[in-house]
Protein backbone atom coordinates (compact mmCIF):
# COMPACT_ATOMS: atom_id res chain seq x y z
CA UNK A 1 0.00 0.00 0.00
CA UNK A 2 0.83 3.71 0.12
CA UNK A 3 1.60 3.87 -3.44
CA UNK A 4 2.74 7.39 -5.32
CA UNK A 5 3.32 7.37 -8.66
CA UNK A 6 4.62 10.56 -10.58
CA UNK A 7 4.32 11.73 -14.86
CA UNK A 8 6.65 11.88 -16.80
CA UNK A 9 9.80 10.88 -15.08
CA UNK A 10 11.76 12.93 -17.25
CA UNK A 11 10.99 16.40 -19.13
CA UNK A 12 13.32 18.02 -21.60
CA UNK A 13 12.17 21.55 -22.37
CA UNK A 14 13.21 24.62 -24.29
CA UNK A 15 13.42 27.84 -22.24
CA UNK A 16 10.16 29.85 -22.12
CA UNK A 17 7.50 27.08 -22.04
CA UNK A 18 5.43 25.59 -19.50
CA UNK A 19 6.12 22.11 -18.17
CA UNK A 20 3.10 20.29 -15.87
CA UNK A 21 3.90 17.60 -13.23
CA UNK A 22 1.24 15.31 -12.25
CA UNK A 23 1.62 13.60 -8.73
CA UNK A 24 -1.09 10.56 -8.20
CA UNK A 25 -1.83 8.58 -4.71
CA UNK A 26 -2.40 5.40 -6.42
CA UNK A 27 -4.28 3.37 -3.68
CA UNK A 28 -5.37 6.07 -0.62
CA UNK A 29 -6.85 9.19 -0.75
CA UNK A 30 -4.31 11.73 0.09
CA UNK A 31 -5.50 15.63 1.26
CA UNK A 32 -2.19 16.52 1.50
CA UNK A 33 0.49 15.89 -0.58
CA UNK A 34 4.00 18.15 -0.76
CA UNK A 35 6.30 19.31 -3.57
CA UNK A 36 10.19 19.06 -3.36
CA UNK A 37 13.07 20.03 -5.15
CA UNK A 38 16.50 18.35 -4.76
CA UNK A 39 19.79 19.28 -6.79
CA UNK A 40 22.55 16.78 -7.63
CA UNK A 41 23.85 15.68 -4.44
CA UNK A 42 21.82 17.74 -2.29
CA UNK A 43 18.72 17.26 0.25
CA UNK A 44 15.01 17.62 -0.50
CA UNK A 45 13.78 21.18 -0.26
CA UNK A 46 10.36 21.51 0.44
CA UNK A 47 8.86 23.79 -2.20
CA UNK A 48 5.07 23.78 -0.88
CA UNK A 49 2.38 21.94 0.68
CA UNK A 50 -0.65 20.87 -2.02
CA UNK A 51 -4.15 21.32 0.15
CA UNK A 52 -7.04 19.04 -2.02
CA UNK A 53 -9.73 22.01 -2.54
CA UNK A 54 -7.34 25.00 -1.26
CA UNK A 55 -4.55 27.29 -2.27
CA UNK A 56 -1.04 25.51 -1.56
CA UNK A 57 1.22 26.74 0.81
CA UNK A 58 4.72 28.16 -0.02
CA UNK A 59 7.93 28.07 1.56
CA UNK A 60 9.91 30.99 1.95
CA UNK A 61 11.68 31.95 -1.26
CA UNK A 62 9.31 29.69 -3.81
CA UNK A 63 7.41 31.86 -6.52
CA UNK A 64 3.92 31.15 -6.27
CA UNK A 65 3.69 32.48 -9.79
CA UNK A 66 6.12 30.07 -11.36
CA UNK A 67 5.56 27.12 -9.75
CA UNK A 68 1.31 26.41 -9.68
CA UNK A 69 0.24 23.92 -7.69
CA UNK A 70 -3.45 22.40 -8.62
CA UNK A 71 -4.50 20.05 -5.86
CA UNK A 72 -8.25 18.72 -7.82
CA UNK A 73 -8.83 15.21 -5.99
CA UNK A 74 -7.73 13.38 -3.22
CA UNK A 75 -5.77 11.71 -5.66
CA UNK A 76 -4.28 14.36 -7.85
CA UNK A 77 -1.90 17.06 -7.36
CA UNK A 78 0.22 18.74 -10.37
CA UNK A 79 3.12 21.00 -10.85
CA UNK A 80 3.35 23.01 -13.32
CA UNK A 81 6.88 25.52 -13.71
CA UNK A 82 5.75 28.24 -15.83
CA UNK A 83 8.23 29.83 -18.56
CA UNK A 84 10.92 27.77 -17.17
CA UNK A 85 14.61 28.58 -17.54
CA UNK A 86 17.85 26.70 -17.50
CA UNK A 87 18.21 27.54 -13.52
CA UNK A 88 14.72 25.32 -12.98
CA UNK A 89 16.54 22.28 -14.13
CA UNK A 90 16.18 19.74 -11.18
CA UNK A 91 14.81 16.52 -9.93
CA UNK A 92 11.11 17.36 -8.56
CA UNK A 93 9.59 14.92 -6.24
CA UNK A 94 6.28 14.42 -4.45
CA UNK A 95 5.28 12.69 -1.14
CA UNK A 96 2.15 12.09 -0.23
CA UNK A 97 0.64 11.87 3.80
CA UNK A 98 -0.78 8.47 4.39
CA UNK A 99 -4.23 8.88 5.66
CA UNK A 100 -5.46 7.79 9.07
CA UNK A 101 -4.14 6.71 12.30
CA UNK A 102 -0.78 6.33 13.99
CA UNK A 103 0.77 6.70 10.88
CA UNK A 104 -0.67 9.82 9.24
CA UNK A 105 2.51 11.83 9.63
CA UNK A 106 4.13 8.94 7.54
CA UNK A 107 5.08 10.52 3.45
CA UNK A 108 5.32 8.31 0.84
CA UNK A 109 7.43 9.56 -2.23
CA UNK A 110 6.89 9.44 -5.96
CA UNK A 111 9.82 8.89 -8.04
CA UNK A 112 10.53 12.24 -9.33
CA UNK A 113 10.81 14.10 -12.37
CA UNK A 114 13.88 15.64 -13.82
CA UNK A 115 13.26 18.60 -15.13
CA UNK A 116 15.91 19.52 -17.96
CA UNK A 117 15.13 22.88 -19.45
CA UNK A 118 17.51 24.03 -22.41
CA UNK B 1 12.22 26.95 11.97
CA UNK B 2 13.25 23.44 12.28
CA UNK B 3 17.44 23.12 11.94
CA UNK B 4 17.98 19.48 11.59
CA UNK B 5 21.98 18.87 10.75
CA UNK B 6 23.26 15.39 9.59
CA UNK B 7 26.82 13.86 10.19
CA UNK B 8 28.95 12.52 8.34
CA UNK B 9 28.30 13.50 4.84
CA UNK B 10 30.02 10.27 3.89
CA UNK B 11 30.68 7.21 4.66
CA UNK B 12 32.60 4.02 3.82
CA UNK B 13 32.41 1.06 5.80
CA UNK B 14 33.73 -2.41 5.24
CA UNK B 15 31.29 -5.10 4.29
CA UNK B 16 30.01 -6.66 7.41
CA UNK B 17 30.82 -3.62 9.93
CA UNK B 18 28.42 -1.23 11.22
CA UNK B 19 27.53 2.28 10.58
CA UNK B 20 25.78 5.01 12.24
CA UNK B 21 24.72 8.36 11.13
CA UNK B 22 23.51 11.04 13.62
CA UNK B 23 21.09 14.06 13.09
CA UNK B 24 20.45 17.11 15.31
CA UNK B 25 17.62 19.06 15.60
CA UNK B 26 16.32 22.12 16.99
CA UNK B 27 12.39 22.61 17.35
CA UNK B 28 11.46 20.85 20.51
CA UNK B 29 7.76 20.26 18.94
CA UNK B 30 9.50 17.53 16.54
CA UNK B 31 7.55 14.57 17.06
CA UNK B 32 8.46 12.09 14.17
CA UNK B 33 11.77 11.18 13.32
CA UNK B 34 11.75 9.20 9.95
CA UNK B 35 14.50 7.91 8.20
CA UNK B 36 14.62 7.48 4.18
CA UNK B 37 17.19 5.51 1.78
CA UNK B 38 17.73 7.16 -1.42
CA UNK B 39 19.46 5.47 -4.66
CA UNK B 40 20.99 7.18 -7.32
CA UNK B 41 17.98 8.64 -9.39
CA UNK B 42 15.24 7.25 -7.42
CA UNK B 43 12.80 8.06 -4.85
CA UNK B 44 13.47 7.78 -1.07
CA UNK B 45 12.50 5.45 0.29
CA UNK B 46 11.52 5.06 4.23
CA UNK B 47 13.67 2.37 6.01
CA UNK B 48 12.70 2.65 9.56
CA UNK B 49 11.02 5.65 12.10
CA UNK B 50 10.68 6.81 15.49
CA UNK B 51 7.84 8.79 17.21
CA UNK B 52 8.75 11.00 20.46
CA UNK B 53 6.92 8.39 22.85
CA UNK B 54 9.55 5.33 21.91
CA UNK B 55 13.65 5.77 22.68
CA UNK B 56 14.80 3.37 19.97
CA UNK B 57 13.21 1.07 17.44
CA UNK B 58 14.55 -2.09 15.49
CA UNK B 59 13.98 -4.14 12.29
CA UNK B 60 16.41 -6.54 11.52
CA UNK B 61 19.55 -4.81 10.72
CA UNK B 62 18.55 -1.73 11.15
CA UNK B 63 18.01 1.07 14.39
CA UNK B 64 17.06 4.27 15.44
CA UNK B 65 17.47 5.92 18.68
CA UNK B 66 16.16 8.75 19.76
CA UNK B 67 17.54 11.10 22.51
CA UNK B 68 14.96 13.66 22.85
CA UNK B 69 16.54 15.63 25.66
CA UNK B 70 19.44 16.05 23.85
CA UNK B 71 17.64 16.56 20.46
CA UNK B 72 19.29 13.83 18.38
CA UNK B 73 18.73 10.19 17.27
CA UNK B 74 20.81 8.03 14.88
CA UNK B 75 20.75 5.55 12.43
CA UNK B 76 22.44 2.14 12.79
CA UNK B 77 22.74 -0.23 10.38
CA UNK B 78 24.48 -3.52 11.42
CA UNK B 79 26.39 -6.02 9.39
CA UNK B 80 26.14 -3.85 6.33
CA UNK B 81 26.05 -5.43 2.89
CA UNK B 82 27.11 -3.89 -0.62
CA UNK B 83 23.44 -2.90 -1.09
CA UNK B 84 23.00 -0.74 1.58
CA UNK B 85 25.38 1.79 -0.10
CA UNK B 86 22.96 5.14 -0.70
CA UNK B 87 22.11 8.26 0.41
CA UNK B 88 20.17 8.26 3.80
CA UNK B 89 18.59 11.41 5.13
CA UNK B 90 16.90 11.81 8.44
CA UNK B 91 14.07 14.04 8.63
CA UNK B 92 12.21 15.61 11.74
CA UNK B 93 7.80 16.76 12.09
CA UNK B 94 5.74 17.76 14.52
CA UNK B 95 2.95 15.13 14.83
CA UNK B 96 0.62 15.47 12.44
CA UNK B 97 2.28 18.57 10.83
CA UNK B 98 3.54 19.31 7.57
CA UNK B 99 6.28 20.77 8.10
CA UNK B 100 8.89 17.47 7.58
CA UNK B 101 12.52 18.81 7.44
CA UNK B 102 15.34 16.91 5.72
CA UNK B 103 19.24 16.72 7.16
CA UNK B 104 21.82 16.87 4.37
CA UNK B 105 21.99 13.87 3.59
CA UNK B 106 24.48 10.54 4.27
CA UNK B 107 26.28 8.91 1.57
CA UNK B 108 27.16 5.62 2.73
CA UNK B 109 29.54 3.38 0.59
CA UNK B 110 30.08 -0.58 1.73
CA UNK B 111 33.06 -1.83 0.13
CA UNK B 112 33.11 -5.79 -0.66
Amino acid sequence: GAVVSQHPSWVICKSGTSVKIECRSLDFQATTMFWYRQFPKQSLMLMATSNEGSKATYEQGVEKDKFLINHASLTLSTLTVTSAHPEDSSFYICSARAPGGAGTDTQYFGPGTRLTVL
Amino acid sequence: GENVEQHPSTLSVQEGDSAVIKCTYSDSASNYFPWYKQELGKRPQLIIDIRSNVGEKKDQRIAVTLNKTAKHFSLHITETQPEDSAVYFCATSPYNNNDMRFGAGTRLTVKP
